[in-house]
């Protein structure tokens, strides 16, 4: 079983709904915790940055941790076909020692039909 | 100006030869890391660099070496290469390995195609 768990998808929404992702996780020690978005033959890019518990509200993006729980959720609000990306959680445990290792998820390929 | 910038993009070679790829990072950051992504999408670390000192070698074969000449560049040469290196390899950086300068900013990634 991997350390942290992603819905492949693919998951197909009309323009303007709500995209709602998520990720489980195993390790306990995790206290960062990342959104990147990942376009076709692009790298990966950073939406949101979370440190532990609590919700962060970015635009359109609302990123959720839920520690005791070990979830981490992603939401898009009034989606837009340029949204259609694959979304990639990450998180860390950030001990110096550790050196700032990112456990990825494998992705979500999200699809937002004008 | 690209961030961080690797070459080359596409990369087909034989199995058996030795290549580099090249990493360049413009943002004055102090750590440096290769990622690969396989077929699944899965990304994995494979190495990072603080201040050009090996932090992290995550179990990886002996045929990846990376080299760090100074703090803005960090190289992935691969000897005797094999069929199952053929993935998309990243390149990132971050200012340091504190919160919160550990973000991490990735380049557009070397498409590597062993045959």
């Amino acid at each position: 079983q991997k350390e942290v768990e992603q819905d492949p998808g693919p998951l197909s929404v009309p323009e303007g709904a709500i995209v709602s992702l998520n990720c489980t996780y195993s390790n306990s020690a995790f206290q960062y915790f990342m959104w990147y978005r990942q376009y076709s033959r692009k790298g990966p890019e950073l939406l949101m940055y979370t440190y532990s518990s609590g919700n962060k509200e970015d635009g359109r993006f609302t990123a959720q941790v839920d520690k005791s729980s070990k979830y981490i959720s992603l939401f898009i609000r009034d989606s837009q076909p340029s949204d259609s990306a694959t979304y990639l959680c990450a998180m860390s445990d950030l001990i110096k020692a550790a050196g700032n290792k990112l456990t990825f998820g494998g992705g979500t390929r999200v699809l937002v039909k004008p | 100006d690209t961030a961080v910038s690797q070459t080359p993009k596409y990369l087909v070679t034989q199995m058996g030869n030795d290549k580099s790829i090249k990493c360049e990072q413009n943002l004055g950051h102090d750590t440096m890391y290769w990622y690969k992504q396989d077929s699944k999408k899965f990304l994995k670390i494979m190495f990072s660099y603080n201040n050009k000192e090996l932090i992290i070698n995550e179990t990886v074969p002996n045929r990846f070496s990376p080299k760090s000449p100074d703090k803005a560049h960090l190289n992935l040469h691969i000897n005797s290469l094999e069929l199952g290196d053929s993935a998309v390899y990243f390149c990132a950086s971050s200012q340091d390995l504190q919160h919160p300068r550990n973000i991490q900013y990735f380049g557009a990634g070397t498409r590597l195609s062993v045959l």
